[in-house]
């Protein structure tokens, strides 16, 4: 089935390093994302991860894939009060044909504290 | 390169009305995907759109529908407003399948 979960809410203080947590269901996941949002504004790609893929980087963002567990997580490093937003992961599935369609978590509020 | 677009931004909308939102890709990107966001049920799938082509729907109400133009730039259109439509209303655009997917700042829709 179709399901992603993500805890509701953490708190960090700037400067210390975030690890926002994501499980999903469906073994045939293709494409794992990470987006962040804004009070008021749309969505935002941070990054993304093939489902072949253990581990990627992109600055301050590593992305780690447990696809034996169905585990997928996000580190911030260094984070900052402009990191403080709702960040949500996503799944895109093969269906068997071609698709994008999305299957998003609940979204994680980060409260990044001064 | 500018950013996937969504107009109008707010509407404001009456039960029994029809509305129509427009979602202008980022150029090149061929791929058109939509998604309701509510507080209650979160980011939900309704339809994507691929060289002018519905390829694939959510669980969404036949009052929901959409197509797409031969310049990518899509449209959804939700008839019949009943308050539950109000939503933020967002489109992703993509080149093909998989890979990035980019959304536009959305459309705050309010049905009173």
């Amino acid at each position: 089935g179709e399901d992603v979960e993500q805890s509701l809410f953490l708190s960090v203080r700037e400067g210390d390093s975030s690890v926002i947590n994501c499980t999903y269901t469906d073994s045939s996941s293709t494409y794992l994302y990470w987006y962040k949002q804004e009070p008021g504004a749309g969505l935002q790609l941070l990054t993304y991860i093939f489902s072949n893929m253990d581990m990627k980087q992109d600055q301050r963002l590593t992305v780690l894939l447990n696809k034996k567990d169905k585990h997928l997580s996000l580190r911030i490093a260094d984070t900052q009060t402009g990191d403080s937003a709702i960040y949500f992961c996503a799944e895109s599935m093969d269906y068997g044909g071609a698709t994008n369609k999305l299957i998003f978590g609940t979204g994680t509020l980060l409260a990044v504290q001064p | 390169k500018a950013g996937v677009t969504q107009t109008p931004r707010y509407l404001i909308k009456t039960r029994g009305q029809q509305v129509t939102l427009s979602c202008s890709p980022i150029s090149g990107h061929r791929s058109v995907s939509w998604y309701q966001q509510t507080p209650g049920q979160g980011l939900q799938f309704l339809f994507e759109y691929f060289s002018e082509t519905q390829r694939n729907k959510g669980n969404f109400p036949g009052r929901f529908s959409g197509r797409q133009f031969s310049n990518s730039r899509s449209e959804m259109n939700v008839s019949t407003l009943e308050l539950g439509d109000s939503a933020l209303y967002l489109c992703a655009s993509s080149w093909g399948q998989g890979g990035e997917q980019y959304f536009g700042p959305g459309t705050r829709l309010t049905v009173t």
